[in-house]
């Protein structure tokens, strides 16, 4: 399978610990996005890399959170200090970074994130 | 503020029925809009793109439709299938931060035998 993967798939923590998420993009991509989704929710977005570079991150991503992209090709997204409202899908999305219309984001399965 | 808005929020049809979802936005400068089908559990898939000279796109049953001047897009889905049950959003790419994608919160479309 060539396409976005992300692991683990479902996280179940307890409040107050730290998680930390895995995003494989397709291998060829320059970008690499965040999303958190809620349940009913469109994907909400939270930061991006082109290459290693974290070019923005939205203001929803507090303190806790962290997002890298070491090598410009997996990313990882850590939470520190989990809280109740940190539940959530968290998505994961890449796009081969080309100007104008045709950059298609595809997107990973997702991890659902439950903090009890 | 750059804002897709979709209706209805929900739907219930019955298999072999037609249905029409709606999505408004508020994105400015306009790039492209998508259609997007999200299975429960899964990540989003595009079904069409649609650039600001592009009124029509059809995907098999799916037919989706652009008016740039009222800034109204709508995904009409034919002859539905069970298969069809899942959350479609209404994605706009724009903005004054160029790629940046506004997603509506989507329509939950239920298919029932």
């Amino acid at each position: 399978d060539t396409g976005v993967s992300q692991n683990p798939r479902h996280k179940i923590t307890k409040r107050g610990q730290n998680v930390t998420f895995r995003c494989d993009p397709i291998s060829e991509h320059n970008r690499l996005y965040w999303y958190r989704q809620t349940l009913g929710q469109g994907p909400e977005f939270l930061t991006y890399f082109q290459n290693e570079a974290q070019l923005e991150k939205s203001r929803l991503l507090s303190d806790r959170f962290s997002a890298e992209r070491p090598k410009g090709s997996f990313s990882t997204l850590e939470i520190q200090r989990t809280e109740q409202g940190d539940s959530a899908m968290y998505l994961c999305a890449s796009s081969l970074g080309r100007p104008g219309q045709g950059d298609e984001q595809f997107f990973g399965p997702g991890t659902r994130l439950t903090v009890l | 503020k750059n804002q897709v808005e979709q209706s209805p929020q929900s739907l219930i049809i019955l298999e072999g029925k037609n249905c029409t979802l709606q999505c408004n936005y508020t994105v400015s400068p306009f790039s492209n809009l998508r259609w997007y089908k999200q299975d429960t559990g899964r990540g989003p898939v595009s079904l069409t793109i649609m650039t600001f000279s592009e009124n029509t796109k059809s995907n098999g049953r799916y037919t989706a439709t652009l008016d740039a001047d009222t800034k109204q897009s709508s995904l009409h889905i034919t002859a539905s299938q069970l298969s069809d049950s899942a959350s479609y959003i209404c994605v706009v790419s724009g903005g004054n931060a160029g790629n940046m994608l506004t997603f509506g919160g989507g329509t939950r479309l239920m298919v029932k035998p």
